[in-house]
C-alpha cells in the first residue's frame, strides 16, 4: 500500500494566520490526492481533490498544490471555523486508498 | 440534497456478526460507486470495501484485514446497501461512514458521506 505522511500532526495558529499542511506519498501517485477536513465529532468533508481543485462551495482560502510525491494544503487566512483535523489521501492505488495520518489544527 | 444515513451499529462480542445499513436519497445507490471507512476513537482514517455501480458490474473490494469477513450487498428496491460484518475483532470497533465515490478516469475522490454508525466489539 502507498503511505501516506503528514506534518505537523497537530498545529496551532491564531485566526488570521497563514497555514500550511504537508503531505507526502510514499511512491509517486501523480496528482491522485484529494484533502478533507473533519470537525470532532462529525464525518469527514472533501475540500480540495486532484491536489489543487476546490470543490464547490468551499471558501477559496484553501488552496493545495502539488505532483508526485509532495502536496501542501494551505488556508491563507484562519478563521474559527477552521480549526479541525486535516486528512489527505491518495486515490492513485484504487481500491486500495490511503489517507495520512491526519492534522490537528488547534487555535493558540 | 443528497443525503446518506448509517445505521445498525451497536455493541457485539469478539466473534459475532452485525450488519451495517446505508440508505440513500436523493441519489440512486446501484448507479453509484460507494465505500465504507472507518474511524477508530481517537484514530485515523481506513477504507474498509468499496462496491462498483451496476453499470460497471458491481463488484467488490476489501482491504487485507477485513477480507474474507466483510461483505457488501445492495436492495435496489430500498436504495440500501448493506455491510455485513462477520467474524469480528476488538480492533473493528469504529465509526463506519458510507461514502460515495466520484470516479472518472481524472478523479477518484469520497465525496458524499453520511454520519456515521459506531461500531463497538467487546466482551
Amino acid at each position: 500500500d502507498i503511505q501516506m505522511t503528514q506534518s505537523p500532526s497537530s498545529l496551532s495558529a491564531s485566526i488570521g494566520d497563514r497555514v500550511t499542511i504537508t503531505c507526502r506519498a510514499s511512491q509517486s501517485i501523480s496528482n491522485f490526492l484529494n484533502w478533507y477536513q473533519q470537525k470532532p465529532g462529525k464525518a469527514p468533508k472533501l475540500l480540495i481533490f486532484a491536489a489543487s481543485t476546490l470543490k464547490s462551495g468551499v471558501p477559496s482560502r484553501f488552496s493545495g498544490v502539488g505532483s508526485g510525491t509532495d502536496f501542501t494544503l494551505t488556508i491563507s487566512s484562519l478563521q474559527p471555523e477552521d480549526f479541525a483535523t486535516y486528512y489527505c489521501q491518495q486515490s492513485y492505488s484504487t481500491p486500495s486508498i490511503t489517507f495520512g495520518q491526519g492534522t490537528r489544527l488547534e487555535i493558540k | 440534497e443528497v443525503q446518506l444515513v448509517e445505521s445498525g451499529g451497536g455493541l457485539v462480542k469478539p466473534g459475532g456478526s452485525l450488519r451495517l445499513s446505508c440508505t440513500a436519497s436523493e441519489l440512486t445507490l446501484a448507479n453509484t460507486w460507494v465505500t465504507w471507512v472507518r474511524q477508530a476513537p481517537g484514530k485515523g482514517l481506513e477504507w474498509v470495501g468499496r462496491i462498483k455501480r451496476k453499470t460497471d458490474g458491481g463488484t467488490t473490494d476489501f482491504p487485507a484485514p477485513v477480507k474474507g469477513r466483510f461483505t457488501i450487498s445492495r436492495d435496489d428496491s430500498k436504495n440500501t446497501l448493506f455491510l455485513q460484518m462477520n467474524s469480528l475483532k476488538t480492533e473493528d470497533t469504529a465509526v463506519y461512514y458510507c461514502t460515495t465515490i466520484y470516479v472518472t478516469q481524472n478523479y477518484y475522490y469520497m465525496d458524499v458521506w453520511g454520519k456515521g454508525t459506531t461500531v463497538t466489539v467487546s466482551s
